[in-house]
């Protein structure tokens, strides 16, 4: 089973500031991970696919890079709508499919 | 639009077994690109994947609950049923369902709004 790993737990910035999220595969992934959004009481939003890849509907502020084994997901000027729980996702090796721990992005 | 929602008791004692609903819209079960997902999210806690299931009949499951899962679709309804056998307190969790892209594309989107389950006698 791949674990993922995500750092910091959780990261506290200013609105207009720039976010980086970290997540780390236990063993090479390719580019096969997905991030995802989720706020509080809701279901998780797909952000990007394919380590680098915006859904559709995405704001450009939000980019994911990586391959491999580390991956990062940035966050270029946070709204106060990207104040929720990230989690990034592989599915090169299943099953499972495994998500990581989730960084919490909150206001500072 | 694609949508899905998931169906079920709020409710359910130990040792009981969980049926879960997912019923989709905007894309078909017979579709040979796409399949259906159930995910869990226990109160505080990260996400973690149970199954899926694509038109072919082709099933998934997780390794650690595989002998508890099972997954079905009945296509003419359009819905995907999990069953969870043996259920325990630390079952508790919100239930989701999404849809599955089949081949090397295997992310979540959209999800279902999901359902929370708890276990308690």
């Amino acid at each position: 089973e791949i674990v993922m790993t995500q750092s910091p737990a959780t990261l506290s910035v200013s609105p207009g500031e720039r976010a980086t999220l970290s997540c780390r595969a236990s063993q090479s992934v390719s580019s096969n991970l997905a991030w995802y959004q989720q706020k509080p009481g809701q279901a998780p939003r797909l952000l990007i696919y394919g380590a680098s890849i915006r859904a559709t509907g995405i704001p450009a502020r939000f980019s994911g890079s990586g391959s491999g084994t580390e991956f990062t997901l940035t966050i270029s000027i946070l709204q106060s709508e990207d104040f929720a729980v990230y989690y990034c996702q592989q599915y090169n090796n299943w099953p499972p499919l495994t998500f990581g721990g989730g960084t919490k992005v909150e206001i500072k | 639009q694609v949508t899905l929602k998931e169906s079920g008791p709020v409710l359910v004692k130990p040792t009981e077994t969980l049926t879960l609903t997912c019923t989709v819209s905007g894309f078909s079960l017979s579709n040979a690109r796409m399949g259906v997902s159930w995910i869990r999210q226990p109160p505080g806690k990260a996400l973690e994947w149970l199954a899926h299931i694509f038109s072919n009949d082709e099933k998934s499951y997780s390794t650690s609950l595989k002998s508890r899962l099972t997954i079905s679709k009945d296509t003419s309804k359009s819905q995907v049923v999990l069953t969870m056998t043996n259920m325990d307190p630390v079952d508790t969790a919100t239930y989701y369902c999404a849809r599955i892209r089949g081949g090397s594309y295997k992310w979540f989107d959209p999800w279902g709004q999901g359902t929370l389950v708890t276990v308690s006698s």
